[in-house]
């Protein structure tokens, strides 16, 4: 069936450091995949996307590439900041049309000062 | 910016009491959701509605999970009665219906469930 596998945490950091957070799913189809973030106490916001292969999504920063070949979908950042402590999500839309979210476990990010 | 309204934020309840979480999706949308999020964990979908009806409900406990959304609108959560497993977050998510590959799903604060 669908799934995402990513990374396992904790991940800590210096601020400035770079960062990639690992990400693979099942090639069941071509789903579009997405980052979330959470932050301490909340929600998940959407952090980036990317609908096809070869697709770029990047907000604030991060970027992650839509690799078909692979089937990866992995988070990087140049120069990680303090305010950017949380746990990221990778995951993808489900396949068979029923337009739902499949999630990775998490990777909780600590960035020191 | 339009938001996922979710009530309450934090709920502490015995078990075998019964619990009611509600939903507001973002004006417009049609497809809302329902996830649990077990700490330490990603969310995991429990109940997916397309306006007033379910479309995916296969991982609703449906012996005390119950979900409605009357008027294909704001939705409801209900477990009954709870016990001490099912203390986690509930997310609410909203999106457009239509183009899959286009959409993108939002999602409210949660609604923290502690159950004692």
């Amino acid at each position: 069936g669908d799934s995402v596998t990513q990374m396992e945490g904790p991940v800590t950091l210096s601020e400035e450091a770079f960062l990639t957070i690992n990400c693979t799913y099942t090639a069941t189809g071509y789903p579009s995949l997405f980052w979330y973030v959470q932050y301490p106490g909340e929600g998940l916001q959407l952090l980036l996307k990317a609908t096809k292969a070869d697709d770029k999504g990047s907000n604030k920063g991060f970027e992650a590439t839509y690799r078909k070949e692979t089937t990866s979908f992995h988070l990087e950042k140049g120069s990680v900041q303090v305010s950017d402590s949380a746990v990221y999500f990778c995951a993808r839309l489900s396949s068979g049309g029923s337009e739902k979210l499949v999630f990775g476990k998490g990777t909780k990010l600590t960035v020191n000062p | 910016e339009a938001e996922v309204a979710q009530s309450p934020r934090y709920k502490i309840t015995e078990k075998s009491q019964a619990v009611a979480f509600w939903c507001d999706p973002i004006s417009g949308h049609a497809t809302l959701y329902w996830y649990r999020q077990i700490l330490g964990q990603g969310p995991e979908l429990l109940v997916q509605f397309q306006d007033e009806s379910v479309v995916d409900d296969s991982q609703l406990p449906k012996d005390r999970f119950s979900a409605e959304r009357l008027k294909g609108v704001d939705s409801t959560l209900k477990i009954q009665p709870a016990e001490l497993g099912d203390s986690a977050m509930y997310l609410c998510a909203s999106s457009l219906a239509g183009d899959q590959r286009g959409n993108t799903i939002y999602f409210g604060e949660g609604s923290w469930l502690t159950v004692v």
